[in-house]
Formats: C-alpha cells, structure tokens, sequence
C-alpha cells in the first residue's frame, strides 16, 4: 500500500494567517492527489483534486501544489470557517486507495 | 449536483454483518463508481471499496474477505456489507461518488460494534 503522511498533525493559527499543509507519499502517485476538508459531524468535503485542481465551489484561497511524493495544500488567508481537519488521499494505486492522518487547524 | 442518502443499523454484535444502503440523486449511477469509507474514532479515514454499474469491484484488501460492495440500477442504490464484525469495525461509514478523488458523500452512519 501506498502510505500517505502528513505534517504537521495540528497546527494554531489565525484568522488572516497563510497556512500550509504538506503531504507525502512513500511512493510516486504522479499528481493522483486530492485534498479534503473536514469539520467535527460532517462528511469529508472535497477541495482539490490533481493535485491542484480547484473543486467547483471552493473559494480561491484553497491552493494546491505538488507531484510525485510532495505535496502542499496551502490557505492563502485563513477564515474563521476554515477551521477544520485536513485529509490528503492518493488515488494512482488502487486498490486500495489511502489517507493521510490529518492536519487539524486551530 | 449529486445527492446521497445512506441507512442501514447501527448497532450490532460481534460476528454479525453490517448492511447499509445508498441510495444515489441527481446522477446516474452509470459512469461512475461508487465507494464506501469508513473513519475510525481516532479520526483515521480507510477506503473499503467499490463498483461501478455493471457489478465490478474492487476491495480492500485488508477487508476483501469480508466485504462485498453491491449495485441495484433498477433502484438507483450501492450496498455495503461487511461480515464476521468486531469492535475494530466500529466507525463511521460513509458512502461516496468518484473515480479517484471522491466528489460526493453521504452523511455517515455510526456503527458499534458491541455485545
């Protein structure tokens, strides 16, 4: 399996704060990568897919960069709904597909 | 935009088998495929598996002897079932839409797992 990590696992910041968010696969997935957002009794939320192909939707803000084993979701200016956990997940090998940990925003 | 709706119980023994049902609005199942995901209390997400519309599957394969994802076309809606349960498999499990990123979920239905 192809095991994504992510870093940092949580992270404090605030309103107005650029925040970055790195993800890295044990292996090359090319830009096979999406990125999710999370918020506490809700289904993941997709936000970037390809590495950095903005979700219909999603505010500007969200950003995403990256191929091969690196990657990088970045919040241009962090807003007050934007608090939230993060996910990563690869999908050029499957099955199965995988997820990082998380980065939780707070 | 997609809509799904998820049931099936929540409350189940050790050694039983889960089912849970999504039924699938605004799209057609064909062309697609069609995932269920759990999450973990720790927050961990696990890909279970999929099929599209004509019954292919594919599974993980720390689940794969145990589970078997299912599509009815007449009833626009994918089954999930997972057997011989234990108290690992207590999570939340979501159904979900997409070949690759997932693009829609369901809301999740908690499962326990407890005699």
């Amino acid at each position: 399996d192809i095991q994504m990590t992510q870093s940092p696992s949580s992270l404090s910041a605030s309103v107005g704060d650029r925040v970055t968010i790195t993800c890295r696969a044990s292996q090359d997935i090319s830009n096979s990568l999406a990125w999710y957002q999370q918020k506490p009794g809700k289904a993941p939320k997709l936000l970037l897919y390809t590495a950095s192909t903005l979700e219909s939707g999603v505010p500007p803000r969200f950003s995403g960069s990256g191929s091969g084993t690196d990657f990088t979701l970045t919040i241009s200016s962090l807003q007050p709904e934007d608090f939230a956990t993060y996910y990563c997940q690869q999908y050029y090998s499957t099955p199965p597909r995988t997820f990082g940990q998380g980065t939780k925003v707070e | 935009q997609v809509h799904l709706q998820q049931w099936g119980a929540g409350l189940l023994k050790p050694s039983e088998t889960l089912s849970l049902s999504c039924a699938v609005s605004g799209g057609f199942l064909n062309g697609n495929y069609w995932s269920w995901i759990r999450q973990t209390p720790g927050k961990a997400l696990e890909w279970i598996g999929e099929c599209n519309h004509a019954g292919s599957a594919y599974y993980n394969p720390s689940l794969k002897s145990r589970v078997t994802i299912s599509v009815d076309t007449s009833k626009s809606q994918f089954s999930l079932q997972l057997s011989s349960l234990t108290a690992a498999d207590s999570a939340v499990y979501y159904c979900a839409r997409g070949l690759g990123a997932f693009f829609d979920w369901g809301h999740g239905t908690l499962v326990i797992v407890s005699s």
